[in-house]
């Protein structure tokens, strides 16, 4: 079985610009989470999404935002790019909500804000 | 204020010793979970442990969750160049993950 994958791997983007992170889940899981990771700390919540409705949402800007499509692949997107936003960006697939349904991590997209 | 705070931050020692690598909090959780993430990976998932004063053991490592389930530690027997990585302890609240500070840890062959 395929894992989680996440499209592109890696990324170079200009501040100010626009970027669009792809993610699929395990087949069956449906729900989705976004999460950042700067380098040498511990990944951040950004977005969970379950059965295609947002379900969670962390401490980061409006410039960020995230969708599930029907067959539960997702979409984060963030706008106005700062050098801040430099950082790997983790997609999460789970069966459900709750920890014992597992959550597996897909490789990431290292995003670099030039 | 972290919720999870781990330590050490950074750890370097030779093949074959032991170490220990903890996972502290002021708050109270139902569980908990220890993830190793490789450059350029995503977290591993290598246990889930849910009961306090539960130790559980995944061939040279070995976790225990606190009695009052507010901490836990990761302990490595005679630890090998491929046990490098960055260790993350994470609890899931309501509808999201919540990671540790991690500790980078370094085998030299």
């Amino acid at each position: 079985d395929a894992g989680v994958t996440q499209s592109p791997t890696h990324l170079i983007k200009t501040r100010g610009q626009h970027v669009t992170l792809r993610c699929s889940p395990i087949s069956g899981h449906k729900s989705v989470s976004w999460y950042q990771q700067v380098l040498g700390q511990g990944p951040q919540f950004i977005f969970q999404y379950y059965e295609k409705e947002e379900r969670g949402r962390g401490n980061f800007p409006d410039r960020f935002s995230a969708r599930q499509f029907p067959n539960y692949s997702s979409e984060l997107n963030v706008n106005a790019l700062l050098l801040g936003d430099s950082a790997l960006y983790l997609c999460a697939s789970s069966a459900g909500q709750r920890i014992y349904y597992g959550y597996t991590f897909g490789s990431g997209t290292r995003l670099t804000v030039v | 204020t972290q919720l999870l705070e781990q330590s050490p931050q950074f750890l370097s020692i030779q093949e074959g010793e032991n170490l220990t690598v903890y996972c502290n909090s002021s708050s109270v959780f139902s569980s908990l979970q220890w993830y190793r993430q490789e450059p350029g990976e995503g977290p591993v998932l290598l246990v889930t442990v849910v009961t306090g004063g539960e130790v559980k053991k995944l061939k040279r490592l070995t976790f225990q969750f606190g009695d009052a389930r507010k901490d836990s530690s990761l302990h490595i027997t005679a630890a090998q160049p491929g046990d490098t990585g960055l260790y993350l302890c994470a609890v899931l609240t309501g509808n999201q993950f919540y990671f540790g500070t991690g500790t980078s840890l370094t085998v030299i062959p």
